[in-house]
């Protein structure tokens, strides 16, 4: 069975630019969240869907960063206009709602450089 | 999500038992506690999780106190490969995961 996916692996852009962060979680599985690390903090969380709806997206730092879930599949993290301070690793995690369960399935994260 | 408190960091020789403790006293009786890691460079990776009783798998073994108000995670043999940062997470329900700052293990030969 495949992982969770995400792609790229690294993107290097100017300041003002829009990137888009691409995520396939695991087949079946309802929930995806966003999450990134910025350089020297912790993993901090940006938003939750859950099929195609957002479910949670009190993380979203500010309106610069769109996301979406259309059919409830894979998932896309837009950042427009990217600044300085957006350069981090932003990974994308997947699961399955299960009596009791929270076990989130990560991908191998985005790295995102902006110059 | 119940605070939870861990070292900065352990050392363990490789072939040892890691042992990793966790508090959290203000967990609440219906809350579990996760172990996540994370390799240096990967994406986190789900340990073991559990509610009041002890659990194992492949992984690692999971010792909660009957109080519930810590945990410890034990690799029984840990390799150089177990190095890496430690989570121990209560999350609130089929919430997010709210990452600390973990516990830097650091496997030797």
């Amino acid at each position: 069975e495949a992982g969770v996916t995400q792609f790229p692996s690294h993107s290097v852009i100017e300041k003002g630019q829009t990137v888009t962060l691409r995520c396939d979680p695991i087949s079946g599985h309802d929930n995806l969240y966003w999450y990134r690390r910025v350089m020297g903090k912790e993993i901090k969380f940006l938003l939750h869907f859950v099929k195609e709806s957002k479910q949670d997206e009190s993380g979203m730092p500010n309106n610069r960063f769109l996301a979406e879930r259309t059919g409830g599949t894979y998932s896309t993290l837009k950042v427009q206009p990217a600044e300085l301070e957006d350069s981090g690793v932003y990974f994308c995690a997947s699961s399955q709602r299960e009596a009791g369960g929270n076990e989130q399935f990560f991908g191998p994260g985005t790295r995102l450089t902006v110059l | 999500d119940a605070k939870t408190t861990q070292p900065p960091s352990m050392d363990c020789a490789e072939g040892r038992a890691a042992n990793l403790p966790c508090n959290h006293s203000t967990i609440s009786g219906n809350e579990y506690v996760y172990w996540y890691r994370q390799i240096h460079s990967q994406g986190p990776q789900y340990i073991i999780h559990g509610l009041k009783n002890n659990e194992t798998n492949e992984m690692a073994s999971l010792i909660i106190t009957e109080d519930r108000k810590s945990s410890t995670l034990i690799l029984p043999h840990a390799t150089l490969r177990d190095t890496a940062v430690y989570y121990c997470i209560v999350p609130s329900g089929y919430s997010t995961l709210t990452f600390g700052k973990g516990t830097m293990l650091l496997v030797s030969p």
